[in-house]
């Protein structure tokens, strides 16, 4: 079986840098990625982790410990358009399944 | 180069009946997963498929079932439909379903059950 959890939401000011938590239990870990979704959109990749340490790209990082099952995605120069839902996955089980936390919900204010 | 297509986008069904919902993936991808989203629950997998082979299944009751076409093209059918099955249904496709493996979502059938 497998849990991830996360926050439910999160509130941050335009400009400011906000880190989503990502902790979770899990048989046959792969890799935890990031997913991204509007409201009324469809979810969109952000980034994967399989080895610890930070990804960058661009204004996005995440970050990932193995050893303590932990990982966060970092928003930097946050903007209005960043106000979305914010999704952790791990692979597992060969690979081939994506399970999926219960998302964070980041509202971005002026 | 298209996007993942779902077919159709809303559907309203009644508790009893059954409902087939389909995925067309971007060209290439030969796999393709399903997942089911309700606002308590997230984001559900429900399973995976890869040269109409069901490589992973979710932990959903047997009532949900799917499968895959040569094409790469994909099912899912829901039997005896229940107010819980209310919710968006996403397909994702991907080259080859692996770990890291960008998927590509769909925009989502919404079902809902009366």
């Amino acid at each position: 079986g497998q849990s991830l959890e996360q926050p439910s939401e999160v509130t941050a000011v335009e400009g400011a840098i906000v880190q989503i938590n990502c902790t979770y239990q899990t048989s046959g870990f792969y890799g935890l990625s990031w997913y991204q979704q509007h409201d009324g959109g469809a979810p969109t990749f952000l980034s994967y982790n399989a080895l610890d340490g930070l990804e960058e790209t661009g204004r996005f990082s995440s970050f990932l410990s193995r050893s303590d099952s932990y990982g966060y995605l970092l928003l930097q120069e946050l903007q209005m358009k960043d106000s979305a839902s914010y999704f952790c996955a791990v692979s597992e089980n060969s690979g081939y399944a994506l399970n999926f936390g219960k998302g964070t919900s980041l509202l971005v204010t002026p | 180069k298209a996007g993942v297509t779902q077919t159709p986008r809303y559907l309203i069904k009644t508790r009893g009946q059954q409902v087939t919902l389909s995925c067309s993936p971007i060209s290439g991808h030969r796999s393709v997963s399903w997942y089911q989203q309700t606002p308590g629950q997230g984001l559900q997998f429900l399973f995976e498929y890869f040269s109409e082979t069901q490589r992973n299944k979710g932990n959903f009751p047997g009532r949900f079932s799917g499968r895959q076409f040569s094409n790469s093209r994909s099912e899912m059918n829901v039997s005896t439909l229940e107010l819980g099955d209310s919710a968006l249904y996403l397909c994702a496709s991907s080259l080859g379903g692996g770990p890291g493996e960008t998927q590509y979502f769909g925009p989502g059938t919404r079902l809902l059950v009366l």
